[in-house]
């Protein structure tokens, strides 16, 4: 079965410097992975996808994530963090089922420092 | 297109009262689902449907029933609220055409608390 491990309940950044939330995965096929985005009293946003092909996937808001099979990794990096960052983002990889549920990280909530 | 929309937003119930929440979709989607998010859990796949007439039991199904009468809406039922209950409720949906690689559109959130 498939599982994500956010690593780091919380991480905070000073406004302008690097973003890197961590999210390692396990599966036993080649994964569908997802990080999606919760402002404060929101639902839940696609931030991005990877699916097949470039292992480097670019997204909204200047995000990208990199998809590395040999670590099982798909951490999320933005180079200079903004204000408006500030959120609870998600990891998230596809199970493998009749109904394709997603199984979702326990969330990482980014502050940013000004 | 409103997307996902869910009623009520907010809603205090004392233990052992009965309530439904309502996820409307105006996507003509196939699939829908209900999570419930909790602190440092992430969140929990309660029920989802893969089709109108159809449900199935997600992670945590206990104390929950639901239903989907009409494609556009999915049902979620409380039939004797326990405080264990008290949770941010999710509903979310994704098209069957898309593939593997297709998004699951949310709602915004209903805020359950039970006393």
């Amino acid at each position: 079965a498939q599982s994500v491990t956010q690593l780091g309940s919380h991480v905070s950044v000073s406004e302008g410097a690097l973003v890197l939330l961590r999210c390692n995965y396990s599966s036993s096929v080649p994964p569908y992975l997802f990080w999606y985005v919760q402002y404060p009293n929101q639902g839940l946003q696609l931030l991005l996808k990877y699916t097949t092909g470039a292992t480097l996937v670019k997204g909204i808001n200047g995000f990208e994530a990199e998809f590395k099979k040999s670590e099982t990794s798909f951490h999320l990096t933005k180079p200079s963090a903004h204000m408006s960052d500030a959120a609870e983002y998600f990891c998230a990889v596809r199970e493998y089922s009749s109904a394709s549920k997603i199984i979702f990280g326990s969330g990482t909530r980014l502050s940013i420092r000004p | 297109n409103a997307g996902v929309t869910q009623t009520p937003k907010f809603r205090v119930l004392k233990t052992g009262q009965s309530m439904t929440l309502l996820c409307a979709q105006d996507m003509n989607h196939e699939y829908m689902y209900w999570y419930r998010q909790d602190p440092g859990m992430g969140l929990r796949l309660i029920h989802y449907s893969v089709g109108e007439g159809t449900t199935a039991k997600g992670e945590v199904p206990d104390g929950y029933n639901v239903s989907r009468l009409k494609k556009q809406n999915f049902l979620l039922g409380l039939e004797s609220a326990a405080p264990s209950q008290t949770s941010v409720y999710f509903c979310a949906s994704r098209s069957q055409l898309g593939g593997e690689g297709d998004e699951q559109f949310f709602g915004p959130g209903t805020r359950l608390t039970v006393l």
